[in-house]
C-alpha cells in the first residue's frame, strides 16, 4: 500500500492569508493525486484531481501543485469559509488511500 | 444532475449483520466505479473499496478485506455493503461515492452518508 503523510495536522491562519498544505506519498504516484475539502459535519467535496486540475465550480484560490511524492495544496486568500479538514488521496494504485487530515481554522 | 441517495441511519446490536445501500441517478451507472469510505467519529477518510457495476469487479483495501463485502445490483443502479457481524469498532460514517467519468480513482460525487451504531 502507499502511506500517504499531511502536514501540517492543523493551522490557525487569517483571514487573507496564503495557505499551504504538503501531502507526502511513501511512493511515486505520478500526478494520481487528488485533494478533498470536509467542512464539520458535511459530506466531503472534491477539490482538485490529477494533482493540479481544478474541479468544475472551485473558487481559483485553491491551487494544487506537484509529481512524483511531494504534493502541496495552496489557498492563495484564506476566506472565512475555509475552515474544514483537508484530505489528499492517491489514485495510483489500489487501496487509494487518504491522508489522514489538516485541519484549517482562522486566527 | 448526478446524485448517490444512501440509506438512513442504523443502530444495530454486536454480531448482527447489515445492508446498507447507495443508489445513483443521473448518469450511466454502470459505467463508473462506486466505491465505499469510512468515517468514524471524530477521524479521517478510510478508502474501503471500489467496485464496477459494469461486471461487479471489486477490489478491497486489506484493512477491510474480509470485514465487509460490497456487491451491486443492476437492475436498480444501487451498491451495496454489508456485515456479517457487526462489532462495535464499525461504529461510524460510511460514504458511497463515485470516480470520475475518466474512471481515474478519485471521487467525484458523494453521497450523504450512513451513520452506523453499534452498541449493545
Amino acid at each position: 500500500d502507499i502511506q500517504m503523510t499531511q502536514s501540517p495536522s492543523s493551522l490557525s491562519a487569517s483571514v487573507g492569508d496564503r495557505v499551504t498544505i504538503t501531502c507526502r506519498a511513501s511512493q511515486g504516484i505520478s500526478n494520481y493525486l487528488a485533494w478533498y475539502q470536509q467542512k464539520p459535519g458535511k459530506v466531503p467535496k472534491l477539490l482538485i484531481y490529477a494533482a493540479s486540475t481544478l474541479q468544475s465550480g472551485v473558487p481559483s484560490r485553491f491551487s494544487g501543485s506537484g509529481s512524483g511524492t511531494d504534493f502541496t495544496l495552496t489557498i492563495s486568500t484564506l476566506q472565512p469559509e475555509d475552515v474544514a479538514t483537508y484530505y489528499c488521496q492517491e489514485y495510483n494504485s489500489a487501496p487509494y488511500n487518504f491522508g489522514q487530515g489538516t485541519k484549517l481554522e482562522i486566527k | 444532475e448526478v446524485h448517490l441517495a444512501q440509506s438512513g441511519a442504523e443502530v444495530k446490536k454486536p454480531g448482527e449483520s447489515l445492508k446498507i445501500s447507495c443508489k445513483g441517478s443521473g448518469y450511466s451507472f454502470t459505467s463508473s466505479w462506486i466505491g465505499w469510505v469510512r468515517q468514524m467519529p471524530g477521524k479521517g477518510l478510510e478508502w474501503m473499496g471500489i467496485i464496477y457495476p459494469g461486471d461487479s469487479d471489486t477490489r478491497y483495501s486489506p484493512s477491510f478485506q474480509g470485514q465487509v463485502t460490497i456487491s451491486v445490483d443492476q437492475s436498480i443502479n444501487t451498491a451495496y455493503l454489508q456485515w456479517s457481524s457487526l462489532k462495535a469498532s464499525d461504529s461510524a460514517i460510511y460514504y458511497c461515492a463515485r470516480e470520475g467519468d475518466d474512471n481515474w480513482g478519485y471521487f467525484d460525487y458523494w453521497g450523504q452518508g450512513t451513520l452506523v451504531t453499534v452498541s449493545s
